[in-house]
């Protein structure tokens, strides 16, 4: 079955500046890896998403690349801001499985 | 604003007791989800249901059982409460055939004396 890594498990950056956040994974089929944001005391909640047709996918401060050959997937946070803090998740499934595999998050921390 | 509820938030429980997580969709998704999670962060998947009367273990083994009576509904049942049980578990839904977004509740953290 799939399995999917994720680096780091922690990250302080300063407020401004730049965050990535990196995943890899293991079966070639999957081709869906959306990325989840998490808050204190809330349950995660999509922030963005990519199709393995598309190998780049922006959304104001949000990107998110795509290496299928290399199997490995990153999530660009750009100008951050402290509301940036959270727990982010990232995911892979195969249009077959019907399932999402996580990584085992990245807490985020921007610091003023 | 996702349309999928889960009560109890919080729950704090001794030994031995039967507890019921309450798990409800407006959304009319007929795939949902129970994620367990644990301090660490990771989420791990328990069970899972296509529809109505199917019911699916998920990766990681779990002690709970779920049902699946309505589209909307997706209980989780603990019969006997241990401290092992101790964590956060989340519920959630998604539409459609294929992956597609998650839906997620805000947790109910359940804690075993």
């Amino acid at each position: 079955g799939e399995n999917v890594e994720q680096h780091p498990s922690t990250l302080s950056v300063q407020e401004g500046d730049s965050a990535v956040i990196k995943c890899t994974y293991s079966d070639s089929a999957s081709n869906y890896f959306p990325w989840y944001k998490q808050e204190l005391g809330k349950g995660p909640q999509l922030i963005i998403d990519i199709r393995s047709n598309v190998g780049e996918k922006k959304d104001q401060r949000i990107a998110v690349t795509l290496n299928k050959t290399a199997k490995h997937f990153s999530l660009h946070i750009t100008e951050t801001q402290p509301e940036d803090s959270a727990v982010y998740f990232c995911a892979a499934s195969d249009q077959g499985a019907q399932k999402l595999v996580f990584g085992q998050g990245t807490r985020l921390t921007i610091n003023p | 604003e996702a349309d999928i509820y889960q009560t109890p938030r919080y729950l704090v429980i001794g030994t031995g007791k039967k507890i019921t997580l309450e798990c409800s969709q407006t959304m009319g998704h007929d795939k949902m989800y129970w994620y367990q999670q644990d301090p660490g962060m990771e989420l791990h998947l328990i069970h899972y249901s296509y529809g109505v009367n199917s019911t699916e273990k998920g990766d990681l083994s779990s002690e709970s059982t779920v049902s699946r009576i309505r589209t909307e509904h997706f209980p989780l049942t603990l019969e006997s409460a241990r401290p092992s049980h101790t964590s956060q578990y989340l519920c959630a839904s998604s539409e459609g055939a294929g992956a597609g977004e998650l839906f997620f509740g805000e947790g109910s953290r359940l804690t075993v004396l």
